[in-house]
């Protein structure tokens, strides 16, 4: 139990597209999604948390305008990078919460390059 | 600023040895702390966890002590099994943030 999918696993896009990541919880639901961003050598670092029908709340530095999230429903949330620049690229994972945060059943992340 | 320090990025050990991964933090207010395992391609995965209460909890092969005083917890792996072979993380968070501040990871090897 508690599996959480990522789609897609890799992304590769031209710089000054959009790229879309959803995050489901497959076998249970999730009231509170968390995204992370993870660039190389470096710590998962927390960009937003969302709770299923309100804003993200977003962390410091990061971007709302250019990371959209949405978490419509209680097994889905979406990421979706704006105007992607190459700095951008980075490993994005999400995890999700049943009950609230305390207990975080991780995805397996998508790989985005931005050329 | 790195809150959470993990100061190894990789470490070998020899199947059925202890393997010992540490971890550092630097925030006061952090009492709560787990620890996660990565395989390449796969989320992480929990681990095992400790609240600042206690100073050690055992499940199994794992064993992860915290000292407070110094900041410092320690995850014990006994004995080391090739499978063990994957990233460790190391988290923490402060009561009621659920926000979890994650290490930079140790790259842990058993060999055969």
């Amino acid at each position: 139990g508690a599996v959480v999918s990522q789609h897609p696993s890799r992304v590769i896009c031209k710089s000054g597209t959009s790229v879309k990541i959803e995050c489901r919880s497959l076998d249970f639901q999730a009231t509170t999604m968390f995204w992370y961003r993870q660039f190389p050598k470096q710590s998962l670092m927390l960009m937003a948390t969302s709770n299923e029908g309100s804003k993200a709340t977003y962390e410091q530095g990061v971007e709302k305008d250019k990371f959209l999230i949405n978490h419509a429903s209680l097994t889905l949330s979406t990421l979706t990078v704006t105007s992607a620049h190459p700095e951008d690229s980075s490993f994005y994972i999400c995890s999700a919460s049943p009950s609230g945060g305390d207990t975080q059943y991780f995805g397996p992340g998508t790989r985005l390059t931005v050329l | 600023d790195q809150q959470v320090k993990q100061n190894s990025p990789s470490l070998s050990v020899q199947e059925g040895r202890i393997s010992i991964l540490n971890c550092d933090y630097t925030n006061s207010m952090f009492d709560y702390f787990l620890w996660y395992k990565k395989y390449p391609a796969e989320g992480p995965t929990f681990l095992i966890s400790i609240s600042s209460i206690k100073d050690k909890n055992e499940d199994g092969r794992f064993t992860v002590f915290l000292n407070k005083s110094a900041k410092h917890l320690s995850l014990h792996i006994v004995p080391s099994q090739p499978g063990d072979s994957a990233v460790y993380f190391c988290a923490a968070s402060a009561t009621g943030t659920y926000k979890y501040i994650f290490g930079t990871g140790t790259r842990l090897k058993v060999l055969a």
